[in-house]
């Protein structure tokens, strides 16, 4: 199994609802990583969790709060957002976070919408 | 810092002709550098990476890279596009401390039947 899944597929919520996003693979991989990404931009990185320890934290706002619950597990749970904060979320992975011979796998996103 | 530029924000082929979409980057040590695609609304898709060793990489779908240690280029080449061809491309370059990867801006490529 090579794919990282992620769901939900699209996410719709207002400024005051709490909401989580889902990541899970099974590749055996021990780096998971949050990316956030506006249209046509590249991805921006949030978090990178190694061996499920919170390795990289990209000055993000505390109303993103991501959880390593296992190894194949990724959240990222989300409170009072800002409309700025629409965009498509990734989640990847890879063997490891200090290996730079390893691609990152990506998942297919969810697609957030705060009104 | 470790970085990537895509000079060129699309690019527009016609199918059966050659593509190339260019990459240049800027480290310091080895570089370790990659090209994903993204096809719309999907997550990034690995194509192809250059560790060390040759410096025509092949990759995915037919696409191919040549690493160009003097001219610092990293260019993904394709010897003639196919209209599916059409999307975002990103090239990176990966940083060895906390496994952070740096994107280059993007390319958008347009293959026209």
């Amino acid at each position: 199994d090579t794919e990282v899944t992620q769901t939900p597929k699209h996410l719709v919520m207002g400024m005051t609802n709490k909401k989580s996003l889902k990541c899970e693979q099974h590749m055996g991989h021990r780096a998971m990583y949050w990316y956030k990404q506006k249209a046509k931009k590249p991805p921006e990185l949030m978090f990178v969790y190694s061996y499920e320890k919170l390795s990289i934290n990209e000055s993000v706002p505390s109303r993103f709060s991501p959880e390593c619950p296992n190894s194949s597990l990724l959240n990222l749970h989300l409170h009072a957002l800002q409309p700025e904060d629409s965009a498509l979320y990734l989640c990847a992975s890879s063997p490891s976070s200090w290996d730079r011979n390893n691609e990152q796998f990506f998942g297919p996103g969810t697609r957030l919408t705060v009104l | 810092a470790q970085s990537v530029a895509q000079p060129e924000d699309q690019v527009n082929v016609a199918e059966g002709n050659p593509l190339t979409v260019k990459c240049t980057y800027s480290v310091s040590g080895n570089p370790y550098l990659f090209w994903y695609v993204q096809y719309p609304n999907r997550g990034l898709q690995f194509l192809l990476k250059y560790i060390t060793g040759d410096n025509l990489v092949k990759g995915s779908y037919g696409f191919e890279a040549e690493f160009n240690k003097s001219q610092t280029s990293f260019h993904l080449k394709k010897p003639s596009a196919l209209v599916s061809d059409s999307a975002l491309y990103f090239c990176a370059v990966r940083e060895g401390y906390a496994g952070k990867s740096t994107f280059g801006d993007g390319t958008t490529l347009t293959v026209k039947p």
